[in-house]
């Protein structure tokens, strides 16, 4: 079972207007953090913004802000007054615990499968 | 901020060649790296996670005879492409970052493979 999925391959916004990326994920760890990521054409991948799943209120960073809806297993990232320099591809992530005998690992990110925001002059 | 290294960015390679891929925590330890493949416009896929001083663990359906990855230090992890085929040409990005939940990834720049 997938367990991030975003399920807009590709959303446009007009520059200076705001924009939301969906996201959903599904866990039975009660840690867990979650985390979004740009990839601009040339390849790297950008940190953006992390919510833990103990945060009481929603993370912000800058022009990014994480609209995180645990029942509902959501973490939106909303993009405030958008630029040109915005259009990427956009990936939200999870760490989740791995019990490795006696305590709890937290390793991997799992990947959704991506957006591609195009910002539009 | 942490910083990951990854040399080369771009490589080239004929059919039955081997092609090896660096990937350095600069200003870190990081016990545990993550190799992740991503084909154009898709999502990264975990290949294997690599932990300093031991053997690599790998995800299903990655061949571990193919993609050898070695952590000799806890600032160098290295994926090696062995006898390369074309179906092998992708975009390879390694990550590092400390085992807390609450913490980002950070990830190379990427190395993309072309084979020949």
């Amino acid at each position: 079972a997938q367990k991030i999925t975003q399920t807009q391959p590709g959303m446009f916004v007009q520059e200076k207007e705001a924009v939301t990326l969906d996201c959903t994920y599904d866990t039975s760890d009660p840690s867990y953090g979650l985390f979004w990521y740009k990839q601009p054409s040339s390849g790297e991948m950008i940190f953006l913004i992390y919510q833990g799943s103990y945060d009481q209120q929603n993370a912000t960073e800058g022009r990014y802000s994480l609209n995180f809806q645990k029942a509902r297993k959501s973490a939106n990232l909303v993009i405030s007054a958008s630029q040109l320099g915005d259009s990427a591809m956009y990936f939200c992530a999870m760490r989740e615990g791995v019990d490795i005998g006696g305590g709890t690992s937290y390793g991997k990110l799992t990947f959704g499968q991506g957006t591609i925001l195009t910002v539009h002059p | 901020g942490a910083v990951v290294s990854q040399h080369p960015s771009r490589v080239i390679c004929k059919s039955g060649t081997s092609v090896k891929i660096e990937c350095r925590s600069l200003d870190f330890q990081a016990t545990t790296m993550f190799w992740y493949r991503q084909f154009p416009k898709k999502s990264l896929m975990l290949m294997a996670t690599s932990n300093e001083g031991s053997k690599a663990t790998y995800e299903q359906g990655v061949e571990k005879d193919k993609f050898l990855i070695n952590h000799a230090s806890l600032t160098l992890s290295t994926l090696t492409v062995t006898s390369a085929h074309p179906e092998d040409s992708s975009f390879y990005i390694c990550s590092a970052g400390t085992g807390s939940y609450n913490s980002p990834l950070h990830f190379g720049n990427g190395t993309r493979l072309t084979v020949t």
